[in-house]
């Protein structure tokens, strides 16, 4: 099994539906991440969560919320969906020690979303 | 101006061939540099990091100059699975260590035969 699982893969959507995106891990890490990725535009952050009762906005947080359900799940939601969310999630984990030495985050594969 | 930016390429070499990638970041205070390989549609993987004195992994050799906020990837005899887009990534500085990483939007690679 994968440490970072997300689901579901590929998800096609249309626009104004509530959609939630979920991530689970088994590295035991504290910290997680939601990243959105667009061609030309790379990865950017969109919620992270360095434990269970912490939550905070990356660079890109409207039109998406989050909860961090326990230390190894943290899902995304899109409360009413837009085609300019049509992009690919990723997931990632890190402990203190791997993201400020090793660059170590482990990614999930990723979510396709299409939101027509 | 972005946090960390790069060529976005593409680079289309020959096997064999040596290439070079460059990457600026704005943070002076940043401490933690690395790349990171993505594959197509797949998620990104850490290459390497980058430290002070240079690196070399291989094929692969990375080098940081701080003065000039400004780092390099230099792959020698390319293969084709060296194919790929290859991500900037520097720690974002700032109080405390916050651990978060901030990606470059990638340069793409295209070793061909």
């Amino acid at each position: 099994d994968a440490d970072v699982t997300q689901t579901p893969r590929n998800r096609i959507t249309k626009t104004g539906k509530r959609i939630m995106l979920e991530c689970s891990q088994t590295k035991g890490h504290d910290r997680m991440y939601w990243y959105r990725q667009d061609p030309g535009l790379g990865l950017r952050l969109i919620y992270y969560s360095f434990d269970v009762k912490d939550i905070n906005k990356g660079e890109i947080s409207d039109g998406y919320s989050v909860s961090r359900q326990a230390q190894a799940k943290f899902s995304l939601s899109l409360e009413s969906a837009i085609p300019n969310q049509t992009a690919l999630y990723f997931c990632a984990t890190s402990d203190w020690e791997s993201a400020s030495g090793t660059g170590g985050y482990t990614f999930g594969s990723g979510t396709r979303l299409t939101v027509v | 101006r972005k946090e960390v930016e790069q060529d976005p390429g593409p680079f289309n070499v020959p096997e064999g061939a040596t290439v070079a990638f460059n990457c600026t970041y704005s943070n002076s205070a940043s401490q933690s540099f690395f790349w990171y390989r993505q594959d197509c549609r797949k998620e990104p993987k850490l290459l390497m990091s980058v430290y002070s004195s240079g690196n070399e992994d291989g094929r692969f050799t990375a080098q940081l100059n701080r003065a000039s906020q400004y780092i390099s990837l230099l792959i020698r005899d390319s293969k084709l699975s060296d194919s790929a887009t290859y991500l900037c990534v520097v720690n974002k500085a700032g109080s405390g260590n916050t651990g978060k990483l901030i990606f470059g939007q990638g340069t793409t690679l295209q070793v061909k035969p």
